[in-house]
């Protein structure tokens, strides 16, 4: 049962470049979830999907897409990388997407843009 | 608006030192609160909660009490030991509406033998 699992752990960028961050539970959750941690700061939610077919912006959705895949998988993507989007990513998910709910993490993906 | 405020770090002990990182929060209503863990190389961790004031939760040695007055949530553990060496974040959550945790920024951790 490995929870939580994000690829890739770590990746480099140059200014204007595309990727796709990958995140997928084998936990059988119906929500899911983006964070983005920066130095000095707390963590900050990107975008969630409090179910399969459904996503919906968090604090700071601004230059990020995402797709739910299927129930297993929530995807990240940059279209054109900004040297303001380095931070460490963190997927997250849950059973449920109201307040009940404990929010399980992955290990984070660490993205340097330059 | 709605903030966690965490002691800033690295926090540097002996291994059976006695542990305090200080949360406070700045709310509007009464949130539960949570204390997360991130171990090197793995995703965060639930490590204790408590729902409403006065409420004292506990896991692993540690505790920490809900205070309404001082809108304060302090972590503390009796004797650290090396194994907890990690990253700690203060949390808030209110019930109804989605899932969403405010953090703080978190507070590093190192035990030495």
């Amino acid at each position: 049962n490995a929870g939580v699992t994000q690829t890739p752990k770590f990746q480099v960028l140059k200014t204007g470049q595309s990727m796709t961050l990958q995140c997928a539970q084998d936990m059988n959750h119906n929500s899911m979830y983006w964070y983005r941690q920066d130095p000095g700061m707390g963590l900050r939610l990107i975008y969630y999907s409090a179910s399969e077919g459904t996503t919906d912006k968090g604090e700071v959705p601004n230059g990020y897409n995402v797709s739910r895949l299927n129930k297993r998988e929530f995807s990240l993507r940059l279209e054109s990388a900004a040297p303001s989007q380095t931070s460490v990513y963190f997927c997250a998910s849950s059973a449920g997407g109201t307040a009940d709910y404990e929010q399980y993490f992955g290990p984070g993906t660490r993205l340097t843009v330059t | 608006g709605n903030s966690v405020t965490q002691m800033e770090g690295p926090v540097t002990l002996s291994e059976e030192a006695f542990l305090t990182i200080n949360c406070t929060y700045t709310a509007t209503g009464y949130p539960s609160l949570f204390w997360y863990v991130q171990y090197p190389g793995e995703g965060l961790q639930l490590l204790l909660k408590a729902t409403k004031a006065d409420d004292k939760g506990s896991n692993k040695g540690f505790e920490a009490t809900y205070r309404k007055e001082t809108t304060s949530f302090h972590l503390e553990k009796g004797s650290v030991q090396v194994s907890d060496s990690a990253v700690y974040f203060c949390a808030l959550r209110f019930s109804g509406g989605y899932n969403k945790l405010i953090f703080g920024a978190g507070t590093r951790l190192a035990v030495h033998p």
